[in-house]
């Protein structure tokens, strides 16, 4: 069973610019997670997506958003990025309320 | 606001050894707790969980231990092994809120040969 895809797995932007990440999530699962991980912050839930439906959110401002489509896969978006996102950014995919199974994360590097 | 702490962020054991990593919880509404392992350039790795209605529950060399009334969360990795240098999340997640999980600082655990 193929586990949690993220792409892409490194990329680079300047501030300024606007970013796009993708995952899909196992086969299966319907609840797909967002967190942002720095050295600073650590782990942070960005915001999880349940049938298309945003089911919860976390603290980030609106630059941060995403959507979730019907085959399940996932993407987020981060606008008018700023020097703080450059971040390793994860995906874990569950089902309904079990074990989060996460991605190998995009790296992002805002410069 | 409320928050899952770890007592220490580095561990060193010897290969053998027996490890302790510990974390500290603040919201007594948790009532989901797991343990993640992260490599260097992986995503978080799950290894074991437990709910708040149980205060011990054991898998493959690891043991993960919950002290409901000092909000108290530790995992025991036995005869630790060079692989199992890595860092260590512990996280907590409220009834009925799904894919959010609050996690704490994290520990690296070191293994020396």
């Amino acid at each position: 069973k193929a586990g949690v895809t993220q792409t892409p797995r490194y990329l680079i932007k300047t501030r300024g610019q606007q970013v796009t990440l993708s995952c899909s999530p196992i086969s299966g699962h319907r609840s797909v997670s967002w967190y942002q991980q720095t050295p600073g912050q650590g782990l942070q839930f960005l915001f999880e997506y349940f049938s298309e439906t945003q089911r919860n959110k976390g603290n980030f401002p609106g630059r941060f958003s995403g959507r979730q489509f019907s085959n399940s896969r996932s993407e987020m978006n981060v606008s008018t990025l700023e020097l703080g996102d450059s971040a390793l950014y994860l995906c874990a995919s569950s089902l309904a309320a079990g074990e989060l199974f996460f991605g190998e994360g995009s790296r992002l590097t805002v410069l | 606001g409320e928050s899952v702490g770890l007592h220490l962020p580095t561990l060193s054991v010897q290969e053998g050894d027996n490890s302790i990593i510990n974390c500290a919880y603040s919201n007594s509404a948790s009532d989901y707790f797991i343990w993640y392992k992260q490599e260097s350039g992986k995503g978080p790795q799950f290894i074991i969980d437990i709910r708040s209605n149980m205060d011990k529950r054991q898998g493959q060399r690891v043991t993960v231990l919950l002290n409901k009334t000092v909000k108290h969360l530790s995992l025991q990795i036995a005869a630790t092994q060079p692989g199992d240098s890595a860092v260590y999340f512990c996280a907590e997640r409220e009834d009925n809120q799904g894919g959010k999980l609050i996690f704490g600082q994290g520990t690296e655990l070191s293994v020396k040969p």
